[in-house]
């Protein structure tokens, strides 16, 4: 059983549709990721927060909106998105950023665009 | 910007030894790290070896690294068919705040 659980597991949207996604970490630790994982690519980093404060935003679309109420929960808020946002959304914690912190992953909300 | 590659397939018999290779560019990386994805799964940390160390060893796993080469393997002995699944190497980038490169994954069958 994984320490980190994201729900909805499945999600089909519409283009016009707001929706958020969830992630619940039981690992006591400190950093939240946000990953979008597609077909034939390499895992994009989407968003990092440290202590409940965004640490990294990589050039993310604003049709995305992460937020972190605390340090063991973090959504990802959805509104007008695009058929290429298709794909698995993975959420990670680790204890802290720095050095060697190895990442534990959620099972994933596979996104489907209309 | 820094890369880490993959071959992207690779089928054994059951039984036999798997070895899945990856190459990575950034010569400052410190640690190297592999994980497991099944289907309809997130990703699973199997192992991860230091840049100092050259062989790590734990149970079916073994991951050799040549720093010179760049070039990290993960060994799976007697591998069975619940080893089927994407294995992804990643190397942290020491020039960007340790962050994760990843690879494009290594989809392994297992033959019966």
């Amino acid at each position: 059983e994984t320490g980190v659980t994201q729900t909805p597991r499945h999600l089909v949207m519409g283009m016009t549709n707001k929706k958020s996604l969830k992630c619940e970490q039981h690992l006591g630790h400190n950093a939240m990721y946000w990953y979008k994982q597609s077909a034939k690519k390499p895992l994009e980093l989407m968003f990092v927060y440290n202590f409940k404060e965004q640490t990294e935003n990589n050039s993310v679309p604003s049709r995305f909106s992460p937020e972190c109420p605390n340090s063991s929960h973090l959504f990802l808020h959805l509104h007008t998105l695009q058929p290429e946002d298709s794909a698995l959304y993975l959420c990670a914690s680790s204890q802290g950023t720095g050095g060697h912190q190895p990442q534990h992953f959620g099972d994933g909300t596979r996104l489907s665009i209309l | 910007g820094e890369d880490v590659e993959q071959s992207l397939f690779l089928s054994v018999r059951e039984g036999d030894s798997s070895v899945i290779n990856c190459t990575y560019t950034d010569s400052s990386s410190t640690y190297l790290y592999w994980y497991k994805q099944e289907p309809g799964a997130g990703l699973q940390l199997l192992t991860y070896i230091f840049s100092n160390m050259d062989m790590k060893q734990d149970q079916r796993l073994t991951v050799l690294l040549n720093k010179k080469d760049k070039h990290l393997s993960l060994r799976i002995a007697d591998t069975q068919t619940g080893d089927s699944a994407i294995y992804f190497c990643a190397s942290d980038n020491a020039g960007n705040n340790r962050k994760l490169i990843w690879g494009l994954g290594t989809s392994l069958a297992v033959n019966p």
